[in-house]
């Protein structure tokens, strides 16, 4: 059973270009959750999402932020018109459906905008 | 403020000795509290989970004891293994909140030969 997925492993983008980052959650699992880790700082919660369901966008920021977690195909969390201070390693995880404690983490994306 | 601090930030000890990191958390109510461990460029694995009743729980060489009263945990680490190198983050899981963990900065291990 491969663990959670995630594309690319790393990514630069220039300054205003769109940034896409994917993540397959392990099989069967149907909760997918994004935390962003800035140098030297702990992650942060993102977004909580069920299949074709946000639950809980508390933690993403208002603007050029989005994500999404259709009926077929992985998560995507999409940055578009990224700035300097969006660089940072993107983790996603994944837990089974019934509201498991457990969240099983990817390698994370680490995002370079120049 | 739900916050989660961790000391020391940073530790280095020797091969064979124990160790103990410390976590104090403002997160009330609280639904369970977690141990991970990072190596360097990779993502979070979880070591123990403990609910808001239980005291301690172990893993191994690893053993997290939690104080819900004082909102302290503990990571105790024995014979330390130069592969124990990594940081390892408390985090706590507000009750209610679906997913929304709050996470340690962690606390840097490096185990000398």
């Amino acid at each position: 059973n491969a663990g959670v997925m995630q594309n690319p492993r790393h990514l630069v983008r220039r300054r205003g270009q769109e940034a896409r980052l994917r993540c397959s959650p392990m099989k069967g699992h149907s909760h997918v959750y994004w935390y962003r880790q800035l140098p030297e700082e702990g992650l942060k919660f993102m977004v909580y999402l069920q299949k074709e369901n946000i639950i809980d966008e508390s933690g993403m920021p208002k603007e050029r932020f989005s994500a999404e977690f259709p009926k077929e195909g992985p998560s995507i969390l999409r940055i578009q018109q990224v700035v300097r201070g969006d660089s940072a390693a993107y983790f996603c995880a994944s837990s089974p459906p019934g509201g498991s404690y457990e969240q099983y983490f990817g390698p994370g994306t680490r995002l370079t905008v120049t | 403020k739900n916050q989660v601090e961790q000391s020391p930030q940073s530790l280095i000890i020797l091969e064979g000795k124990n160790c103990t990191l410390q976590c104090n958390y403002t997160v009330s109510p609280f639904s369970n509290l977690r141990w991970y461990k990072q190596d360097t460029g990779r993502g979070p694995v979880s070591l123990t989970i403990m609910t808001f009743s239980e005291n301690t729980k172990s893993n191994g060489r690893y053993t997290a004891t939690l104080d819900a009263d004082t909102k302290q945990s503990s990571l105790h680490i024995t014979a330390s293994q130069l592969s124990d190198s990594a940081s390892y983050i408390c985090v706590v899981s507000p009750r209610g909140s679906q997913g929304n963990l709050i996470f340690g900065k962690g606390t840097k291990l490096s185990v000398k030969p």
